[in-house]
């Protein structure tokens, strides 16, 4: 079975621009999970899904935002992008347990 | 509010040492633990949890018990190898919060032939 597919793999982007990320989670998993990884430090969350709906926010600017589609793919928007966003951006699903989180590759973004 | 405290890196072995990395936690309630291993240029992959006090996770040879009255998860293992070279990461989950994992800031881990 395929584990957590992302797209893209990378991506370069200028300060202000906007960018969109892809995750499509393990088959048969409703949960899926967001997280920022900063070069050198741990995974900090963004946000889950659940059934398409949100289910936690973690705490992170209204430019970041998310949605659920419903064969449970999942989208991560960034606006008005910032040097600082630069990151390793991880997706994780999870069954209806939610018991464990299943992570896949991540999006590396620049911001130049 | 909840937290993971883990041993800062680098940490340098030489084959077939013992590993110990160390890991506390902050939480209410009962919340369950992890360890992730991070291998170069990829994600986050599972190593091994425990969900209750006194538990033990394991997997390919890397060890952590759930201990309450202290609360630490360290990890152990009896005899690295040079592909355990990775970060690892400490992490736990509230009961009430399972799907947002809090992660400890990550310990790099080297070991030499």
């Amino acid at each position: 079975d395929a584990g957590v597919t992302q797209s893209p793999t990378h991506l370069i982007k200028t300060r202000g621009q906007q960018v969109t990320l892809r995750c499509s989670p393990i088959s048969g998993h409703k949960s899926v999970s967001w997280y920022q990884q900063v070069l050198g430090q741990g995974p900090q969350f963004i946000f889950q899904y659940y059934e398409k709906e949100e289910r936690g926010r973690g705490n992170f600017p209204d430019r970041f935002s998310a949605r659920q589609f419903p064969n449970y793919s999942s989208e991560l928007n960034v606006n008005a992008l910032l040097l600082g966003d630069s990151a390793l951006y991880l997706c994780a699903s999870s069954g209806d347990s939610q018991e464990t989180q299943y992570f896949g590759p991540g999006t590396r973004l620049l911001v130049l | 509010g909840n937290s993971v405290t883990q041993m800062e890196g680098p940490v340098t072995l030489s084959e077939e040492a013992f590993l110990t990395i160390n890991c506390t936690y902050t939480a209410t309630g009962y919340p369950s633990l992890f360890w992730y291993v991070q291998y170069p240029g990829e994600g986050l992959q599972l190593l091994l949890k425990a969900t209750k006090a006194d538990d033990k996770g394991s997997n390919k040879g890397f060890e952590a018990t759930y201990r309450k009255e202290t609360t630490s998860f360290h990890l152990e293992k009896g005899s690295v190898q040079v592909s355990d070279s990775a970060v690892y990461f400490c992490a736990l989950a509230g009961y009430s919060s399972a799907s947002k994992i809090i992660f400890g800031s990550g310990t790099r881990l080297s070991i030499r032939p």
